[in-house]
């Protein structure tokens, strides 16, 4: 069974970057695309972005300015950065599996709330 | 961008009702790659639909997908209590993917 697990800070002040990890357990990271998703408190899902082991990356044009995907295979794990946030960025982040290539999600995280915030 | 477009908003329906779902993209989804999912309060989504009409892994018979093109349907057959929840459409056969704002399938 895949289980991902998201970790990091829960508040992050405003215009500096947020940062989060997710760890995979019950699949090699080496054997498939991984993604994060958000969603803001009351509102819908919104994609981030997605890479493969060897560091192939796609992200969302609105975000891709601020954002980074990247993966550790020694440790089993994948990490998102987001730049310059702000108040907008506050959300329910998911990280996830994708079957295959073409984005479908399969296995969910539980989510992490970040509140930007002074 | 592939916009999605869900209705309706909400659904208000009884234990045992039947519950028709309606997703429309702005754009052919290509290859039919679009899925559904289920969210209840305070848990992550949960794949229910792929393929526009294959279902997930022990996901009950009583979810139905239908649908190609730029018009998708999710069908519950009887909701029971455990349904009522928000259901979301996404493509993924395009690049950004997109998900639909979601329907509240809510008990009447």
């Amino acid at each position: 069974q895949v289980q991902l697990q998201e970790s990091g800070p829960g508040l992050v002040k405003p215009s500096e970057t947020l940062s989060l990890t997710c760890t995979v357990s019950g699949a090699s990271i080496s054997s498939y695309y991984w993604t994060w998703i958000r969603q803001p408190p009351g509102k819908g899902l919104e994609w981030i972005g997605y890479i493969y082991y060897s560091g192939n990356t796609n992200y969302n044009p609105s975000l891709k300015s601020r954002v980074t995907i990247s993966v550790d295979t020694s440790k089993n794990q994948f990490s998102l950065k987001l730049s310059s946030v702000t108040a907008a960025d506050t959300a329910v982040y998911y990280c996830a599996k994708v079957r295959g290539n073409a984005g479908l999600i399969d296995y969910w995280g539980q989510g992490t709330l970040v509140t930007v915030s002074s | 961008e592939i916009v999605l477009t869900q209705s309706p908003g909400t659904l208000s329906l009884s234990p045992g009702e039947r519950a028709t779902l309606s997703c429309r993209a702005s754009q052919s989804v290509s290859s039919s790659y679009l899925a559904w999912y289920q969210q209840k309060p305070g848990q992550a989504p949960r794949l229910l639909i792929y393929a526009a009409s294959s279902r997930a892994t022990d996901i009950p018979d009583r979810f139905s997908g239908s649908g190609s093109g730029t018009d998708f349907t999710l069908t519950i057959s009887r909701l029971e209590p455990e349904d009522f929840a928000v259901y979301y459409c996404q493509q993924y056969g395009g690049s950004p993917l997109t998900f639909g704002g979601g329907t509240k399938v809510e008990i009447k």
